[in-house]
C-alpha cells in the first residue's frame, strides 16, 4: 500500500528564517495536498499539486511536485510565528483512497 | 461560504458506552470523509461517502463503528461500545467530487475515553 514519509518530523526556527519540509511517497502521486493544522482544530488546505515538475505559491509557501511525482516539498520564506502549526500531506491513493503524512510540527520563535 | 460543521467539540465518555458524532458537509459537497487522528500521527480515513453511498469503508472498525449519510448531506458516526483506543479527534471533511478536488475539514469532535 501507498505510504507517505515526511521530513523532519520536527522544526524549530527562527522568525525570519526558511525552511522547507519534505514530503515523499512510495508510489506515484496522483495528487498532492497539502494542509495546516493548529492544535486542536481540523486542517485547512493550502494548495494542491498535480502535474510533474508543478510549482504553486501563496503569499510565502511555496510547494512543488517533483517531475517524477514521488516527491514534494513546502517552502516557507522569511517565517513568522503565525506559521507555526502542523504541516500535513496528503494524497489520493488510487481512485477513491485517500492516505496523509504523520506530519511535521514547526515552531517559529520571535 | 460556511464550512465544514462538526459537534460535539469535546466528548468524555467512560469505556464501554456509546458516543455520535455529527458531521455537516460544505453545501453541494457529494464526498464526505470520516477520519480518526490520534495524537501524533495523521488523519486515518475510517468511511467515505459519495452522496449517500459508502465508497470506501475498509479502515472502518465495523464491529463498533458505524456511520450513516441517509440523505447525503449531513452524517453522523456513532461508536458502540467505546474502547481505550478510540480516544482520538474525529475529523469530517467534504468535497465536491473525488479524484483532484481538495478536501475541507471540519474543527473535529475531541473524544476521551476514561
Amino acid at each position: 500500500s501507498q505510504e507517505l514519509e515526511q521530513s523532519p518530523q520536527s522544526l524549530i526556527v527562527q522568525e525570519g528564517k526558511n525552511l522547507t519540509i519534505n514530503c515523499t511517497s512510495s508510489k506515484t502521486l496522483y495528487g498532492l495536498y497539502w494542509y495546516k493544522q493548529k492544535y486542536g482544530e481540523g486542517l485547512i488546505f493550502l494548495m494542491m499539486l498535480q502535474k510533474g515538475g508543478e510549482e504553486k505559491s501563496h503569499e510565502k509557501i511555496t510547494a512543488k511536485l517533483d517531475e517524477k511525482k514521488q516527491q514534494s516539498s513546502l517552502h516557507i520564506t522569511a517565517s513568522q510565528p503565525s506559521h507555526a502549526g502542523i504541516y500535513l500531506c496528503g494524497a489520493a491513493s488510487g481512485t477513491y483512497k485517500y492516505i496523509f503524512g504523520t506530519g511535521t510540527r514547526l515552531k517559529v520563535l520571535a | 461560504e460556511a464550512g465544514v460543521a462538526q459537534s460535539p467539540r469535546y466528548k468524555i465518555i467512560e469505556k464501554r458506552q456509546s458516543v455520535a458524532f455529527w458531521c455537516n458537509p460544505i453545501s453541494g459537497h457529494a464526498t464526505l470523509y470520516w477520519y480518526q487522528q490520534i495524537l501524533g500521527q495523521g488523519p486515518k480515513l475510517l468511511i467515505q461517502f459519495q452522496n449517500n453511498g459508502v465508497v470506501d469503508d475498509s479502515q472502518l472498525p465495523k464491529d463498533r463503528f458505524s456511520a450513516e449519510r441517509l440523505k447525503g448531506v449531513d452524517s453522523t458516526l456513532k461508536i458502540q461500545p467505546a474502547k481505550l483506543e478510540d480516544s482520538a479527534v474525529y475529523l469530517c471533511a467534504s468535497s465536491l467530487g473525488t479524484q483532484g478536488q481538495p478536501q475541507h475539514f471540519g474543527d473535529g469532535t475531541r473524544l476521551s475515553i476514561l
